[in-house]
């Protein structure tokens, strides 16, 4: 199946500061989704982004499929920023979506 | 966005016992479900697929026999840890697509804690 490695694994920053998160994977993709744990576990849906570029206030997205990454952006970070990014994707010839490990965010004020 | 409901979100039970966990998708339907598991400090793991009115694929490494999945409907898919042992203990979570979608949508988890 797909690989999917997220970098760095951690991160903290101060508040205001801005970040960008990275994934690669191993092969063409049909989905691709970036996603915030909160402390409770559940996971909130962030972008559903195989390609392409999209803004949801303070996050950004892009993709670049061909060479096969996506970047997830934090401008002007918060506190409520803080917690776990995960990267996750479905190869064009899979059924399932893959994880990365995360990266952990933490932002201090 | 779809919405997909798990319950319970916790659970303790004792060893050798069975647990029941549940997931629904509320304003859609879904012919797939699937169900991860995830330790600590931990990504998630897909455990199996749920595929309604058939048999669920499991991952290697997957006990069919002890995690059962049952996808009775369009809107459920149930997953029962049976015998449930210390090391069981874990966050178990589900995810479904809207029919014809691509994007997963997942429940809020169940914290499964085996004593």
């Amino acid at each position: 199946g797909i690989q999917v490695e997220q970098s760095p694994p951690d991160l903290i920053l101060q508040e205001g500061a801005n970040s960008t998160l990275r994934c690669n994977f191993s092969d063409s993709v049909n989905n691709l989704q970036w996603f915030h744990q909160n402390p409770w576990g559940q996971l909130i849906n962030l972008f559903y982004i195989p390609s392409g570029t999209k803004q949801n206030g303070r996050l950004s997205a892009t993709t670049v499929a061909t060479e096969r990454y996506s970047l997830l952006y934090i401008s002007s970070s918060q506190t409520t920023d803080s917690g776990v990014y995960f990267c996750a994707a479905q190869g064009s010839n899979d059924y399932k979506l893959s994880f990365g490990a995360g990266t952990t965010v933490t932002v201090r004020a | 966005g779809a919405v997909v409901s798990q319950h319970p979100s916790w659970v303790i039970c004792k060893s050798g016992t069975s647990v029941k966990i549940e997931c629904r998708s509320l304003d859609f339907q879904a012919t797939t479900m699937f169900w991860y598991r995830q330790f600590p400090k931990q990504s998630l793991m897909l455990m199996a697929t749920s595929n309604e009115g058939s048999k669920a694929t499991y991952e290697q490494g997957v006990e069919k026999d002890k995690f059962l999945i049952n996808h009775a409907s369009l809107t459920l898919s149930t997953l029962t840890v049976t015998s449930a042992h210390p090391e069981d203990s874990s966050f178990y979570i589900c995810s479904a697509s809207r029919q014809g979608g691509a994007e997963a949508f997942f429940g809020q988890g169940t914290r499964l804690t085996v004593v």
